[in-house]
Parts: structure tokens; sequence; C-alpha cells
């Protein structure tokens, strides 16, 4: 099946810093993917739609400014959290989609003291 | 808006009984219905989808789920868990066309399968 990473896996940062998670797409093509959030003990929340070549698309509600999406190739897509606060903690995960079906990353564990 | 809702948000059971998960979904259009599964630490993975066709669909692990279209359902079950399937179980729904890849998730179901 198709194959999609992330990286990193984990990060602890500084409240006020910014940080960056790539999702990438190993085996296939994604003209498109996906953003979401997960809560400890709650489901997956989208988040945002990455679209390569143009602007991502928002959730309502999700601060487009804050949660940073560039799609810049078409196996690769970065969301940067920036000026991030602990109540932006929270596992992070991307997928892609292949003939209808998502494929999800591992996600990125995102800590902010 | 669509919205995915599970009944159950936590099932405890022993080994060798029977599972069953609920899973309605609220649209009255053509939908596409998935369930996966996250094992503890790792990554979300499918379990099995439905797309069309016979509304009875066979998964992996021994898994199935029921497409009911007058019911809005699409219920997981198992006839017999074993201690590795104690997971999380999330049901999930993209609506067919244009936006069809957009996935819209249920609260999830944590399932403990006792030795």
């Amino acid at each position: 099946g198709a194959v999609v990473s992330q990286h990193p896996s984990w990060v602890i940062c500084k409240s006020g810093t910014s940080v960056k998670i790539e999702c990438r797409s190993l085996d296939f093509q994604a003209t498109t993917m996906f953003w979401y959030r997960q809560f400890p003990k709650q489901s997956l929340m989208l988040m945002a739609t990455s679209n390569e070549g143009s602007k991502a698309t928002y959730e309502q509600g999700v601060e487009k400014d804050k949660f940073l999406i560039n799609h810049a190739s078409l196996t690769l897509s970065t969301l940067t959290v920036t000026s991030a606060h602990p109540e932006d903690s929270s596992f992070y995960i991307c997928s892609a989609p292949v003939y209808g079906e998502q494929f999800f990353g591992p996600g990125t564990r995102l800590t902010v003291l | 808006a669509q919205s995915v809702s599970q009944h159950n948000h936590h099932v405890i059971l022993s080994e060798a009984a029977s599972l069953e998960l609920g899973c309605n979904y609220s649209y009255g259009g053509t939908v596409n219905l998935f369930w996966y599964v996250q094992y503890p630490g790792q990554h979300l993975q499918l379990l099995l989808k439905y797309f069309s066709g016979d509304p009875l669909v066979k998964g992996i692990k021994g898994f199935e789920a029921e497409f009911i279209k007058s019911k809005f359902s699409f219920n997981l079950r198992k006839p017999s868990v074993q201690w590795s399937d104690t997971a999380e179980y999330f049901c999930a729904v993209t609506l067919t066309g244009a936006a069809g890849n957009k996935l819209t998730f249920g609260g999830g179901t944590r399932v403990l399968v006792k030795p």
C-alpha cells in the first residue's frame, strides 16, 4: 500500500517558537493532503486540506495564520505551528488519498513547554 | 454538515467474546464508509471500507461491517476477539464526488480485551 511519512515523530519546544512538521508521500504523488490534530483520548479533527500549487483550505475555527501549510511539491506538505503555546500541544497527523482511500502518516507529537 | 457518531466510548470484554461497535452518520447523499484502528502507540490503519456493492464488507483481522443505508449505519463486528484487538476504533465517512476525500471521523471507541 501507499506509504506516508512524517517528520519529526515528536518535538518539544518552548512557548513562542515555531515548529515545522513534514508530511511526505513516499511512493505516490499527492496533489492533496490533509492535516488533523488529535487531543488525548479524542478523535481526529480535520484542520485543513493542503493543495499542491495553491492555498490550503482551513476548517472552521482553525487559524490559518497560526497553522501555516505549504504544499511545496507533489510529495511534500508542511505544517508550521507559529508562535506555539502549550494549548497547541497535540498529536498532529497527516494523510494523503489514493483512489478515495486515505493513507495516514504515523503522526507527530508536539509538546509546547 | 455531515457528522459521525459512535455510540460506545469504551468497551471492555474478554477474549473470545463477540464485538460489535456502532456507527451512524448523518448525510443524505452517497458516502464512502471506513473503519480505522489505532493500536497503542501506532498510527491509524484501515480495517475495512465500503464504497458500493455488497453491504457486508469483510476486512482484515477477521473484522466485518454491514452498511444499512436505511439506518445510516455501518456497524463493525468481530465474532471472537483476541487480546491483540485492544485498540481504539474509528468510524469515518467521506462524501463521494469532488469533496470525497475529506474524512469525517466519529469520536472513537476504546476497546480493551482482557486476556
